[in-house]
């Protein structure tokens, strides 16, 4: 199918450590944002990308997590010296122009486990 | 910025009966609510938008209102189906930005 994907589906880490998620928006998707989701919670916005450029970082918890988007297409979310607070499932949602109105369409996330 | 509430406790019904499930929001209309479902697993996927000027809307057997008064969108599934147990968010604008928030989310849980 032509979805949004996002790798690896689990990640498991020691707390300390440095990982990489990674997602693969629908083509032609010009928008595409990062969520956090902890069990029995909605999504929590992280950061929204529109192109290259993130124009919306202001969810990021602190400096140890940051994005990227160089090519407007594929992002990774990186983060620096895991905690076991940073466990929880990373969902990326790709729009077609990331207008008011533009439905999200999201990945099937990734889940993380810092031990 | 804005404080979304959705019942925490699962909802159960019996197949063929209506599903209501309620967002309420604390502050200022936003310009859209949307309704996602969740199921276990996966990602929320987008079922309805309604906007700040439109009171209802239909697709299939699902229903949305939007009451900018009383600060609440319903949210109706008719004819319910044991398909249809999942858990359905709803997610508005928040702050000065038109990205959406999302609520909890209610499970919904549908028996044959």
């Amino acid at each position: 199918g032509a979805g949004v994907s996002q790798t690896p589906s689990n990640k498991v880490t020691e707390k300390g450590k440095y990982v990489e998620l990674r997602c693969d928006p629908i083509s032609g998707h010009t928008a595409l944002y990062w969520y956090r989701q902890s069990l029995g919670q909605g999504p929590e916005f992280l950061i929204y990308f529109q192109g290259t450029g993130a124009a919306d970082d202001s969810g990021l918890p602190n400096d140890r997590f940051f994005a990227v988007r160089p090519e407007g297409s594929v992002s990774t979310l990186k983060i620096q010296r895991t905690e076991r607070g940073d466990s929880a499932v990373y969902l990326c949602a790709s729009s077609l122009r990331g207008q008011i109105y533009n439905e999200q369409f999201f990945g099937p996330g990734t889940r993380l486990t810092v031990l | 910025s804005q404080k979304i509430e959705q019942n925490s406790e699962a909802l159960n019904i019996q197949e063929g009966k209506t599903a209501t499930l309620t967002c309420n929001y604390t502050n200022y209309s936003p310009a859209y609510l949307q309704w996602y479902r969740q199921d276990p697993g996966r990602g929320p996927v987008f079922l309805l938008l309604i906007r700040e000027n439109e009171k209802e809307k239909r697709k299939e057997r699902l229903k949305v209102t939007f009451d900018t008064t009383l600060k609440q969108s319903l949210f109706h599934i008719t004819a319910s189906q044991p398909a249809d147990s999942a858990t359905y968010l709803c997610a508005l604008p928040s702050g000065g930005s038109y990205i959406p928030t999302f609520g909890r989310g209610t499970s919904l849980i549908v028996h044959p």
